[in-house]
């Protein structure tokens, strides 16, 4: 069956630094993959999509590297900030609109 | 991005009760997909939602359990049935936006 595995449930960053989020998944070819953010009793927040013929891809301080031969995405906060403390979720698609396939997600904090 | 209105925000009830859970966008969207989220679990798709057509369940999730309503373009319905206290967690719909989805705020049910 298919599945995901973030690096950590919990990752403590000191502020400024780069924080690295690892996302591993086995039994699946996705077409997609994307990280999403997501704050106690809120939904997920979009926040970056990688297609499977891509390597990396930037938004501002975020980083996102994706290596479907060894089956892996790398998500990377730059300057780092106590604002971005929050869960952040890597999700699988096969394309189109067929819904995602999450991991558990690594909960991340930034110290000040 | 669609704005997704999710309703009721929380609930407590009784085992053996059905409640029914209210999503509408802002815009028209082909698909609306319902995820559920258990208590330090990731989100695990339920169903997906067409205009018109019956919904599709993912495997574990059948209708009897999780009627789906559709019954235009911006609205949809999720009704968890005869309710245990394994029922208790997070709900969220979704909607997909050109790669990345966007989520309503979550229903957070708890079942006594």
């Amino acid at each position: 069956s298919q599945k995901i595995e973030q690096n950590s449930e919990a990752l403590n960053i000191q502020e400024g630094k780069t924080a690295t989020l690892t996302c591993n998944y086995t039994n699946y070819s996705p077409a997609y993959l994307q990280w999403y953010r997501q704050d106690p009793g809120r939904g997920p927040v979009f926040l970056l999509l990688i297609r499977e013929n891509e390597k990396e891809k930037r938004k501002e301080r975020l980083k996102v590297t994706f290596d479907t031969t060894l089956k892996q995405s790398l998500f990377h906060i730059t300057a780092s900030q106590p604002a971005d403390s929050a869960t952040y979720l890597c999700a699988l698609s096969g394309g189109g609109a067929d819904g995602l396939t999450f991991g558990k997600g690594t909960h991340l904090i930034i110290q000040p | 991005s669609a704005v997704i209105s999710q309703k009721p925000s929380r609930d407590i009830c009784q085992r053996g009760t059905s409640l029914t859970i209210q999503c509408q966008v802002d815009s028209q969207v082909t698909m609306m997909f319902w995820y559920r989220q258990q208590p330090g679990q990731s989100l695990t798709l339920i169903a997906t939602a067409n205009q018109g057509s019956e919904a599709t369940y993912e495997s574990g999730f059948v209708i009897d359990k999780f009627p789906i309503s559709r019954p235009n373009l911006t609205f949809s319905t999720l009704t968890v049935s005869n309710m245990s206290p394994e029922d208790s967690s997070i709900y969220l719909c979704s909607v997909e936006e050109g790669g990345g989805y966007t989520f309503g705020s979550g229903t957070r049910l708890t079942v006594v």
